[in-house]
This record gives C-alpha cells, structure tokens and sequence, in this order.
C-alpha cells in the first residue's frame, strides 16, 4: 500500500525545544516538500528537496532545517529559532518537480 | 514572483446550486495547473489537473474546470453540489518547464448546507 505517512499526528513541546516531524514516502518519488498551514494562509512552502543528497529553501524558510539522506525520508526540524512554530505541517511527495504531489496526513504541532 | 489569487475565502451553498470558484495566477508563460481538495479531517487530495490539450477539464467526483489562457484563469466548476463537497479547496500552478515547485492559492472554504 503506497503512500506517505507522517509521524506524529498531534506534538506538543515548550518553547526552547528544537522538535523533528518525520515524514517517509514508498512511492519512489525523486522529489519531496514541506508545507506549513495556516488558516486563511493556504500552502506555503518551506523546504523542497529534488533529489537525495539536495534541498532548497522555499518561501518560509527560517527556523526550519531539512535533511535528504534516503530516498523515502525527508525530516523537517523545527528550531527554536522560529518565531511561530504552532501549526499544521504538510508533507508531499511528486515524481517530479512539475507532477502532481501526493500528501501526507500533516502534523499539528503546538509550542507552547 | 508567481502568485496564485483565490477570489472568494468562504463560499455557501445550498445543496444542489451550482459552484464556480475563482482561480488567477501571475504566470506568463506555460503552466501546469491544479485543483487539490481537502475534506474535513482527511489529506489533501488532486481533483483535477492540466498540463495541455482541451481547456476543459474533468476532474473526480463531478468536478471541471476550463482553463483560459488570456485571462490567466482556471476556474472549478460543479453544475450542483452536494453536502459531501464541504471542504476547503486550493489552486495550485507551476511552470511547465524548470524545476519551480508549485505555488498555492490560499484557499477557498465551502460549506454546503442542506
């Protein structure tokens, strides 16, 4: 059964506290993203890797750390750099960067 | 840089009247366009996509939308929704070319009542 899966589906941290949401896909695809949701803010783009071993920054970067080091697995950190962690985290993978994407569940953090 | 315009934040309907929800993006050159869904509690999923070919496109569960070029546009379309269809809707475009992720809209919520 191919898809993404996105782990935990609720976290809690305190402030301070640096925090990895994972996210593995078994589709084979070459590229993967991350999204963060906010009401009323649709999709933005935080990070997107193309390829093992290579990411870029998307729109809203800051604060976020990525690695790419398999295929199936593209973790996001959440620093304690970023001002406003709290919010749902989005997940997708395409074959190519120009293909449909397929997402995850999501993650709803909450830094408190 | 690309945007993509969502024209209306929340729309209402009452089941069985028709849906048309706007959809602009800045782009000038070949895109590739998308309409993803989100139902309540559930991943988002594609409704529809153009790459190229018949402007007009069908997409799942009764949905279409038409591209048109000169207007920068590519509007969803449901000639009668059903209470199923409550959900929060997003256009998504990139180019047809390059390695340029998509680019969101910030979404239209519809809710469909009875």
């Amino acid at each position: 059964d191919g898809g993404i899966t996105q782990s935990p589906k609720y976290l809690f941290r305190k402030e301070g506290q640096n925090v990895t949401l994972s996210c593995e896909q078994n589709l084979n695809h070459d590229a993967m993203y991350w999204y963060r949701q906010d009401p009323g803010q649709g999709l933005r783009l935080i990070y997107y890797s193309q390829i093992v071993n290579d990411f870029q920054k998307g729109d809203i970067a800051e604060g976020y750390s990525v690695s790419r080091e398999k295929k199936e697995s593209f973790p996001l950190t959440v620093t304690s750099a970023q001002k406003n962690p709290t919010a749902f985290y989005l997940c997708a993978s395409s074959i190519g960067s120009l293909d449909e994407q397929y997402f995850g569940p999501g993650t709803r953090l909450t830094v408190t | 840089a690309q945007s993509v315009s969502q024209h209306n934040h929340h729309v209402i309907l009452s089941e069985a009247a028709s849906l048309e929800l706007g959809c602009n993006y800045s782009y000038g050159g070949t895109v590739n366009l998308f309409w993803y869904v989100q139902y309540p509690g559930q991943h988002l999923q594609l409704l529809l996509k153009y790459f190229s070919g018949d402007p007009l496109v069908k997409g799942i569960k009764g949905f279409e939308a038409e591209f048109i070029k000169s207007k920068f546009s590519f509007n969803l379309r449901k000639p009668s929704v059903q209470w199923s269809d409550t959900a929060e809707y997003f256009c998504a475009v990139n180019p047809g070319s390059g390695n340029t992720p998509l680019v969101f809209g910030k979404g239209t919520r519809l809710s469909v009542i009875a």
